[in-house]
């Protein structure tokens, strides 16, 4: 348990659904992160939100949407995937600097998404 | 941007054996440094993270890692190998703000 909560676990969908995922933390964070992680392929961040205000968007297509209304919940809204789309997505959540040593990410489980 | 670059994408070794897995940096400042693992379909859990306090760092479950300047690296060792180590483990490396970058991961497997 890293006090990083992902839900749901487990996500089917077809191309045409929308859906969201959710992530919360009580670590006492300001920094969250989205990433995915598809097989054959390096972890990739998509998302950073620091404060509550969207930091940095790696070129991910419009189709994933984040919201971040407070600095314990982001979410990730999913509207018309293509299946390439299938993968881990995970969420982290960091302090803000480094300062005192704190200086790692945690994790979530992570939702595991098939797009049909 | 910084980066790290994980050599073997797969290692495998034998129960009891010794564990390297190799772990490089890019880096203009001293950074900070960690190992993570990860089982599947789980999510990222730190071994072990260096934040200039000291060169040798332990994490848990027997690992630890050297920071070498020198070498940029960040090597991670275990003595003797479990079955339960295998797993996927990635390094990884933040710069002075949010971000964090992965290395591509090595698959550990140990043979039995």
């Amino acid at each position: 348990e890293t006090g990083v909560t992902q839900t749901p676990r487990h996500l089917v969908m077809g191309m045409t659904n929308k859906k969201s995922l959710k992530c919360e933390q009580h670590l006492g964070h300001n920094a969250m992160y989205w990433y995915k992680q598809s097989a054959k392929k390096p972890l990739e961040l998509m998302f950073v939100y620091n404060f509550k205000e969207q930091t940095e968007n790696n070129s991910v297509p419009s189709r994933f949407s984040p919201e971040c209304p407070n600095s314990s919940h982001l979410f990730l809204h999913l509207h018309t995937l293509q299946p390439e789309d299938s993968a881990l997505y995970l969420c982290a959540s960091s302090h803000p600097g480094t300062g005192g040593g704190n200086t790692e990410a945690f994790f979530g489980q992570g939702t595991r998404l098939t797009v049909v | 941007a910084q980066s790290v670059t994980q050599l073997g994408s797969h290692v495998s070794v034998s129960e009891g054996a010794l564990v390297l897995l190799r772990c490089n940096y890019s880096s203009s400042v001293p950074p900070y440094l960690f190992w993570y693992v990860q089982y599947p379909n789980q999510g990222l859990q730190l071994l072990l993270k260096y934040t200039s306090a000291a060169t040798l760092v332990k994490g848990i479950n027997g690992f630890e890692a050297e920071f070498k300047k020198s070498e940029t690296s960040f090597h991670l060792t275990k003595p003797s190998a479990h079955m339960s180590d295998a797993a996927e483990y990635f390094c990884a490396v933040r710069d002075t703000g949010n971000q964090f970058y992965f290395g591509t991961g090595t698959s550990l497997t140990v043979i039995p």
